[in-house]
């Protein structure tokens, strides 16, 4: 599995874009990247997901860039509520192989 | 669609004893992956459930033990218990449909279970 690299924490305010940047040198052709947000004494929560160019949902976007290395998780007008720890993984989450491999994630905090 | 349930929520135990944790599965969904969570080791895989047979497993010693059932739930057992499994279980759920688009297989995961070990 592909080892992540991420900034162990960030600081932000309310209203303002967050970027986190995860790095993965290693990354194999066939490894997804994906995102999940965690709360304390929560599990994790699924954000995004996506393999290259730009992915974009209802709470995040992810961008890939062409040579895949790394990747960026943007988080538009963040909220008190997104305080959380994200964390990037990398993997070929086919079937037969669901075991995901976490680091120690970005602890994003927001302030007013 | 309801989603990852785990049960108990809470439960506190003494060394030496065991202990068994339940999780039902978002429905059709046919993996069920157990993690454990701690403050100092982060958030690490113990093993993975599919059609009633583990297919993956970490590195965590004998006494951490599971099975699914033909329903798709799942239970974990950790038997003579020490200080040190006390954790947030956390169980995953995912659809691990064959012939699904390689690479693209999300995990949904229960609330959890907090373990605590006296």
């Amino acid at each position: 599995l592909a080892k992540t690299t991420q900034p162990i924490s960030m600081d932000s305010y309310e209203g303002q874009e967050v970027n986190i940047t995860c790095s993965h040198n290693n990354i194999a052709t066939n490894d997804y990247i994906t995102w999940y947000q965690q709360f304390p004494s929560q599990g994790p929560r699924f954000i995004i997901q996506g393999y290259k160019t730009k992915v974009t949902n209802e709470v995040a976007s992810l961008f890939i860039p062409a040579d895949r290395k790394s990747s960026t998780l943007s988080l538009p007008r963040v909220s008190l509520s997104d305080t959380a720890v994200y964390y990037c993984l990398v993997g070929p989450f086919s079937g037969g192989y669901n075991k995901l491999i976490f680091g120690a994630g970005t602890r994003l905090a927001v302030h007013p | 669609k309801a989603g990852v349930t785990q049960t108990p929520r809470y439960l506190i135990k003494t060394r030496g004893q065991q202990v068994t944790l339940s999780c039902s599965p978002i429905s059709g969904h046919r993996s069920v992956s157990w993690y454990q969570q701690t403050p100092g080791q982060g958030l690490q895989f113990l093993f993975e459930y599919f059609s009633e047979t583990q297919r993956n497993k970490g590195n965590f010693p004998g006494r951490f033990s599971g099975r699914q059932f033909s329903n798709s739930r799942s239970e974990m057992n950790v038997s003579t218990l020490e200080l040190g499994d006390s954790a947030l279980y956390l169980c995953a759920s995912s659809l691990a449909e064959s012939g699904g688009a390689l690479g693209k297989e999300t995990q949904y995961f229960g609330p959890g279970t907090r373990l605590l070990v006296l």
